[in-house]
Protein backbone atom coordinates (compact mmCIF):
# COMPACT_ATOMS: atom_id res chain seq x y z
CA UNK A 1 0.00 0.00 0.00
CA UNK A 2 1.11 3.89 -0.62
CA UNK A 3 2.38 5.60 2.21
CA UNK A 4 0.92 8.60 1.10
CA UNK A 5 -1.89 10.25 -1.08
CA UNK A 6 -2.25 13.29 -3.25
CA UNK A 7 -5.26 15.55 -3.35
CA UNK A 8 -7.49 16.14 -6.11
CA UNK A 9 -6.25 13.44 -8.46
CA UNK A 10 -6.54 15.70 -11.20
CA UNK A 11 -6.38 19.63 -11.70
CA UNK A 12 -7.44 21.70 -15.04
CA UNK A 13 -6.38 25.52 -14.83
CA UNK A 14 -5.78 28.59 -16.79
CA UNK A 15 -1.94 29.87 -17.24
CA UNK A 16 -1.18 32.14 -15.05
CA UNK A 17 -3.41 30.71 -11.72
CA UNK A 18 -1.87 29.29 -9.00
CA UNK A 19 -2.17 25.57 -8.65
CA UNK A 20 -1.86 23.79 -4.68
CA UNK A 21 -1.71 19.89 -4.53
CA UNK A 22 -2.08 17.86 -0.81
CA UNK A 23 -0.63 14.94 0.42
CA UNK A 24 -1.62 13.26 3.18
CA UNK A 25 0.90 11.06 4.55
CA UNK A 26 0.18 7.80 7.60
CA UNK A 27 3.52 7.55 9.90
CA UNK A 28 5.67 9.70 11.39
CA UNK A 29 8.38 10.97 8.85
CA UNK A 30 12.11 11.95 8.03
CA UNK A 31 11.34 14.15 5.22
CA UNK A 32 8.65 14.36 2.44
CA UNK A 33 10.13 15.57 -1.08
CA UNK A 34 7.81 16.23 -4.27
CA UNK A 35 8.79 15.04 -7.70
CA UNK A 36 7.38 15.91 -11.09
CA UNK A 37 6.95 13.39 -13.98
CA UNK A 38 5.84 14.61 -17.80
CA UNK A 39 4.00 12.02 -19.18
CA UNK A 40 6.00 8.58 -19.78
CA UNK A 41 9.51 10.25 -18.49
CA UNK A 42 11.10 9.53 -15.33
CA UNK A 43 10.78 11.69 -12.24
CA UNK A 44 12.83 14.75 -11.71
CA UNK A 45 12.86 16.16 -8.13
CA UNK A 46 11.67 19.35 -7.02
CA UNK A 47 11.90 19.83 -3.72
CA UNK A 48 12.74 18.34 -0.22
CA UNK A 49 10.83 19.72 3.11
CA UNK A 50 12.69 17.61 6.45
CA UNK A 51 9.96 17.17 9.45
CA UNK A 52 11.88 20.07 11.11
CA UNK A 53 10.41 22.20 8.55
CA UNK A 54 6.70 23.77 7.96
CA UNK A 55 8.09 25.79 4.89
CA UNK A 56 10.38 26.13 1.96
CA UNK A 57 10.40 28.15 -1.37
CA UNK A 58 12.64 27.11 -4.62
CA UNK A 59 11.68 29.45 -7.36
CA UNK A 60 7.53 29.50 -8.09
CA UNK A 61 7.24 26.30 -6.08
CA UNK A 62 6.48 26.99 -2.39
CA UNK A 63 5.81 23.45 -0.36
CA UNK A 64 4.49 23.56 3.30
CA UNK A 65 4.42 21.09 5.88
CA UNK A 66 2.22 19.91 8.87
CA UNK A 67 3.42 17.47 10.80
CA UNK A 68 0.60 17.42 12.95
CA UNK A 69 -2.04 17.10 10.60
CA UNK A 70 0.49 14.46 8.56
CA UNK A 71 0.03 16.75 5.29
CA UNK A 72 2.08 18.36 3.05
CA UNK A 73 1.16 21.08 0.26
CA UNK A 74 2.59 21.87 -3.06
CA UNK A 75 1.79 25.30 -4.25
CA UNK A 76 3.17 26.39 -7.79
CA UNK A 77 2.61 29.92 -8.37
CA UNK A 78 1.71 31.64 -12.06
CA UNK A 79 1.73 28.37 -13.68
CA UNK A 80 2.53 27.62 -16.97
CA UNK A 81 1.63 25.37 -20.18
CA UNK A 82 4.89 23.95 -19.15
CA UNK A 83 4.19 22.68 -15.66
CA UNK A 84 1.30 20.22 -17.56
CA UNK A 85 2.73 17.04 -15.79
CA UNK A 86 1.98 14.77 -12.67
CA UNK A 87 3.60 15.69 -9.19
CA UNK A 88 3.78 13.32 -6.53
CA UNK A 89 4.87 13.28 -2.73
CA UNK A 90 7.24 10.44 -1.46
CA UNK A 91 7.41 10.07 2.17
CA UNK A 92 10.94 8.70 3.62
CA UNK A 93 10.05 7.10 7.30
CA UNK A 94 12.79 7.21 10.03
CA UNK A 95 15.15 4.69 9.52
CA UNK A 96 14.50 4.02 6.19
CA UNK A 97 15.96 4.72 2.49
CA UNK A 98 13.39 4.36 0.54
CA UNK A 99 10.59 6.73 -0.59
CA UNK A 100 6.95 5.88 -0.38
CA UNK A 101 5.49 7.98 -3.14
CA UNK A 102 1.18 8.65 -3.63
CA UNK A 103 -0.74 8.53 -6.43
CA UNK A 104 -0.03 11.69 -7.97
CA UNK A 105 -1.99 14.56 -9.21
CA UNK A 106 -1.90 15.35 -12.98
CA UNK A 107 -2.33 18.87 -13.14
CA UNK A 108 -2.90 19.99 -16.87
CA UNK A 109 -1.76 24.16 -17.61
CA UNK A 110 -4.15 25.57 -20.57
CA UNK A 111 -2.62 28.28 -22.28
CA UNK B 1 24.73 12.95 -21.04
CA UNK B 2 25.45 12.58 -16.83
CA UNK B 3 21.89 11.41 -16.07
CA UNK B 4 21.03 8.10 -15.21
CA UNK B 5 20.13 5.67 -18.34
CA UNK B 6 17.75 2.42 -18.96
CA UNK B 7 17.60 0.10 -21.73
CA UNK B 8 15.54 -0.55 -23.76
CA UNK B 9 13.08 2.28 -23.33
CA UNK B 10 10.20 0.23 -24.70
CA UNK B 11 9.65 -3.67 -24.31
CA UNK B 12 7.13 -5.86 -25.88
CA UNK B 13 7.31 -9.32 -25.63
CA UNK B 14 4.66 -12.73 -25.26
CA UNK B 15 3.39 -14.29 -22.11
CA UNK B 16 6.38 -16.47 -20.36
CA UNK B 17 8.98 -14.94 -22.19
CA UNK B 18 11.78 -13.73 -20.21
CA UNK B 19 13.09 -9.99 -19.86
CA UNK B 20 16.09 -8.07 -19.19
CA UNK B 21 16.27 -4.65 -18.44
CA UNK B 22 19.61 -2.37 -18.07
CA UNK B 23 20.19 1.17 -15.45
CA UNK B 24 23.07 2.77 -15.67
CA UNK B 25 23.13 5.32 -12.85
CA UNK B 26 24.91 8.63 -11.83
CA UNK B 27 28.47 7.12 -11.99
CA UNK B 28 29.49 8.70 -8.66
CA UNK B 29 26.19 6.93 -7.04
CA UNK B 30 26.82 4.33 -4.80
CA UNK B 31 23.05 3.07 -4.24
CA UNK B 32 20.65 2.30 -7.07
CA UNK B 33 17.08 1.80 -7.01
CA UNK B 34 14.49 -0.14 -8.76
CA UNK B 35 10.61 0.85 -8.76
CA UNK B 36 7.73 -0.58 -11.03
CA UNK B 37 5.02 1.91 -11.70
CA UNK B 38 1.44 1.60 -13.28
CA UNK B 39 -1.09 3.83 -14.65
CA UNK B 40 -2.58 5.86 -12.46
CA UNK B 41 -0.02 5.08 -9.70
CA UNK B 42 2.77 6.39 -8.16
CA UNK B 43 6.31 4.67 -8.32
CA UNK B 44 6.49 1.21 -5.68
CA UNK B 45 9.60 0.28 -4.79
CA UNK B 46 10.61 -3.14 -5.87
CA UNK B 47 14.82 -3.67 -4.47
CA UNK B 48 17.76 -1.37 -3.71
CA UNK B 49 21.22 -2.31 -4.01
CA UNK B 50 24.29 -0.30 -1.82
CA UNK B 51 27.29 -0.68 -4.15
CA UNK B 52 26.82 -4.56 -5.09
CA UNK B 53 25.36 -5.71 -2.41
CA UNK B 54 21.35 -6.12 -2.61
CA UNK B 55 19.96 -4.60 0.46
CA UNK B 56 16.29 -4.11 0.64
CA UNK B 57 13.90 -6.35 -1.62
CA UNK B 58 10.14 -5.42 -1.20
CA UNK B 59 7.15 -8.47 -1.11
CA UNK B 60 6.66 -6.94 -4.78
CA UNK B 61 9.51 -8.96 -6.02
CA UNK B 62 7.97 -12.26 -6.69
CA UNK B 63 10.81 -15.59 -7.29
CA UNK B 64 10.05 -14.35 -10.77
CA UNK B 65 12.21 -11.02 -10.76
CA UNK B 66 15.99 -10.93 -9.95
CA UNK B 67 18.20 -8.18 -10.04
CA UNK B 68 21.81 -7.82 -9.79
CA UNK B 69 24.72 -5.15 -9.55
CA UNK B 70 28.00 -7.28 -10.55
CA UNK B 71 30.60 -4.67 -10.60
CA UNK B 72 28.41 -2.18 -8.55
CA UNK B 73 28.12 0.04 -11.37
CA UNK B 74 24.95 -0.40 -13.98
CA UNK B 75 22.57 -2.67 -12.89
CA UNK B 76 20.09 -5.51 -14.29
CA UNK B 77 16.76 -6.34 -13.97
CA UNK B 78 15.57 -9.57 -15.08
CA UNK B 79 11.58 -11.05 -15.12
CA UNK B 80 10.86 -14.91 -15.97
CA UNK B 81 7.80 -15.87 -17.28
CA UNK B 82 6.40 -12.31 -17.47
CA UNK B 83 2.58 -12.35 -16.88
CA UNK B 84 0.00 -10.04 -17.95
CA UNK B 85 -0.05 -8.22 -14.51
CA UNK B 86 4.11 -7.48 -15.50
CA UNK B 87 3.06 -4.69 -18.11
CA UNK B 88 4.13 -1.81 -16.19
CA UNK B 89 6.75 1.33 -16.13
CA UNK B 90 10.35 -0.40 -14.66
CA UNK B 91 12.10 2.81 -13.33
CA UNK B 92 15.55 2.96 -11.91
CA UNK B 93 16.89 5.92 -9.67
CA UNK B 94 20.48 6.21 -8.35
CA UNK B 95 22.00 8.45 -5.11
CA UNK B 96 25.14 9.00 -2.71
CA UNK B 97 24.93 7.40 0.26
CA UNK B 98 23.24 9.49 2.65
CA UNK B 99 21.60 11.67 0.02
CA UNK B 100 17.76 11.39 0.30
CA UNK B 101 17.41 13.24 -3.63
CA UNK B 102 17.34 10.15 -6.13
CA UNK B 103 17.93 10.85 -9.44
CA UNK B 104 15.41 8.59 -11.95
CA UNK B 105 15.89 7.54 -15.40
CA UNK B 106 13.44 7.79 -18.53
CA UNK B 107 12.12 4.52 -17.46
CA UNK B 108 10.95 0.73 -19.38
CA UNK B 109 7.90 0.44 -20.44
CA UNK B 110 7.29 -2.98 -20.32
CA UNK B 111 4.13 -4.96 -22.52
CA UNK B 112 3.21 -7.99 -22.13
CA UNK B 113 0.59 -9.74 -24.61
Amino acid sequence: SQQGEEDPQALSIQEGENATMNCSYKTSINNLQWYRQNSGRGLVHLILIRSNEREKHSGRLRVTLDTSKKSSSLLITASRAADTASYFCASLIRGSYIPTFGRGTSLIVHP
Amino acid sequence: DTGVSQDPRHKITKRGQNVTFRCDPISEHNRLYWYRQTLGQGPEFLTYFQNEAQLEKSRLLSDRFSAERPKGSFSTLEIQRTEQGDSAMYLCASSFTGEETQYFGPGTRLLVL
